[in-house]
């Protein structure tokens, strides 16, 4: 079944405390991004990768990073989270073509909460 | 900056009542609309995609048509399953923003049955 699976679906964590969110996608698309939502604020973009070792900053990259190593990984890393990191993230990826990129595919989304 | 603008926030219906979810956008040359429904608890789901004003899709109950300043997502007697939360997003053509996709707040939908 073509998927993007995040992992894990719920994360409850202190201020500080690196963690890392997973995403894998197994539809062999070239680009994958990150987003989180916020009540108010809808879907914003957090950084996004066109292929292999390609990534560049959306909307919101402050405090965040990410690495594309393989087509199918798109890990989102929070190197010292921060109660303003509370949010609903979400991983997408698709086909790119020629006018731009196909429809995404969303994971079905991960809920973090810092205290 | 690419902008997107959906209204209402909120739409509340009988079932049966036909109706319409609107989105306004402004980008810098517009190389895709793309419409999604996105239930509670879940990612969003892609309904259509739109390249140029004059163009419409349907599927089932739902009917997307574009202009070069908004879009409109059209609901025919729709069902109680039809409740969702509706996403608008643009893609524009400039060249820092080929990755980027601009979300709209979204409208969530009731039905009522």
């Amino acid at each position: 079944e073509a998927q993007v699976t995040q992992n894990p679906r719920y994360l409850i964590t202190v201020t500080g405390k690196k963690l890392t969110v997973t995403c894998s996608q197994n539809m062999n698309h070239e680009y994958m991004s990150w987003y989180r939502q916020d009540p108010g604020l809808g879907l914003r973009q957090i950084y996004y990768s066109m292929n292999v070792e390609a990534t560049d900053k959306g909307d919101v990259p402050e405090g965040y990073k990410v690495s594309r190593k393989e087509k199918r990984n798109f890990p989102l890393i929070l190197e010292s989270p921060s109660p303003n990191q509370t949010s609903l993230y979400f991983c997408a990826s698709s086909y790119r073509d020629r006018g731009g990129n196909s429809p995404l595919h969303f994971g079905n989304g991960t809920r973090l909460t810092v205290t | 900056e690419d902008q997107v603008t959906q209204s209402p926030e909120a739409l509340r219906l009988q079932e049966g009542e036909s109706s319409s979810l609107n989105c306004s956008y402004t980008v810098s040359g517009l190389r895709g609309l793309f419409w999604y429904r996105q239930d509670p608890g879940k990612g969003p789901e892609f309904l259509f995609t739109l390249y140029s004003a004059g163009e419409e899709k349907e599927k089932e109950r739902l009917k997307a048509t574009l202009t070069k300043k908004e879009s409109f997502l059209h609901i025919t007697a729709p069902k109680p399953e039809d409740s969702a939360t509706y996403l608008c997003a643009v893609q524009g053509a400039g060249g820092t923003s080929y990755g980027k996709l601009t979300f709209g707040q979204g409208t969530i939908l009731t039905v009522h049955p």
